[in-house]
């Protein structure tokens, strides 16, 4: 079964700067897919960025993007310039690529302090 | 808004009862899927539904049950209630098998007294 660690349970950064949330998976599989979902103090689950495992290149969303290291099996999170609304919860989550298995596999979260 | 309604947002019932929580899917999805977040157990997946059925099963215990119906309404049924069981219930959709990802709706907290 798939797995995913986010090693960092917490993390702050001043409002403008740069920080990156880091996140592995343990998978046998060779295509997948991978996300980061945002959980602000509101509850709601957003998505943030998706990585397509068959893609070399790496994602990005505006301030967002990961640094997806295969053969490490890495999907760390990269926010720019960040803002006092990126204050939340961060999820990393795996799916298989194999229809039987189409749950997301989540890690345990890494909460985001932005200090103005 | 993210298209995906969960009611109720709250609810709070004594051990051993039985409730209902309902989802309805953002228009045009045909998949439904459910997750619980605890505190100590983090994202569970649950179950599974695409157009109706059942297509897959987690971490679900006997005493919660599931289903969609034709209108592709979703309710999570959960009985016999423990105080383990409080926790924040997701429901989340997609058009297909989630390639791109889920659409969530904002959970049903359930607190058991």
């Amino acid at each position: 079964a798939q797995t995913v660690t986010q090693s960092q349970p917490e993390m702050s950064v001043q409002e403008a700067e740069t920080v990156t949330l880091s996140c592995t998976y343990d998978t046998s599989e060779s295509d997948y897919y991978l996300f980061w979902y945002k959980q602000p103090p509101s509850r709601q689950m957003i998505l943030v960025i998706r990585q397509e495992a068959y893609k070399q290149q790496n994602a990005t969303e505006n301030r967002f993007s990961v640094n997806f290291q295969k053969a490490a099996k890495s999907f760390s999170l990269k926010i720019s310039d960040s803002q006092l609304g990126d204050a939340a919860m961060y999820f990393c989550a795996y799916r298989s690529l194999w229809e039987g298995a189409q749950k997301l596999v989540f890690g345990q979260g890494t909460r985001l302090t932005i200090n103005p | 808004d993210s298209g995906v309604t969960q009611t109720p947002k709250h609810l709070i019932t004594a051990t051993g009862q039985r409730v209902t929580l309902r989802c309805s899917p953002r228009s045009g999805d045909l998949s439904v899927y459910w997750y619980q977040q605890s505190l100590d157990q983090g994202l569970q997946f649950l179950i599974h539904y695409y157009n109706g059925e059942e297509r897959a099963k987690g971490n679900i215990l006997e005493r919660f049950s599931a289903q969609q119906f034709p209108d592709l309404h979703s309710e999570l049924n959960l009985s016999s209630l423990e105080l383990g069981d409080s926790a924040l219930y997701f429901c989340a959709s997609s058009v297909g098998g989630g390639h791109y990802g889920y659409t969530f709706g904002s959970g049903t907290r359930l607190t058991v007294v």
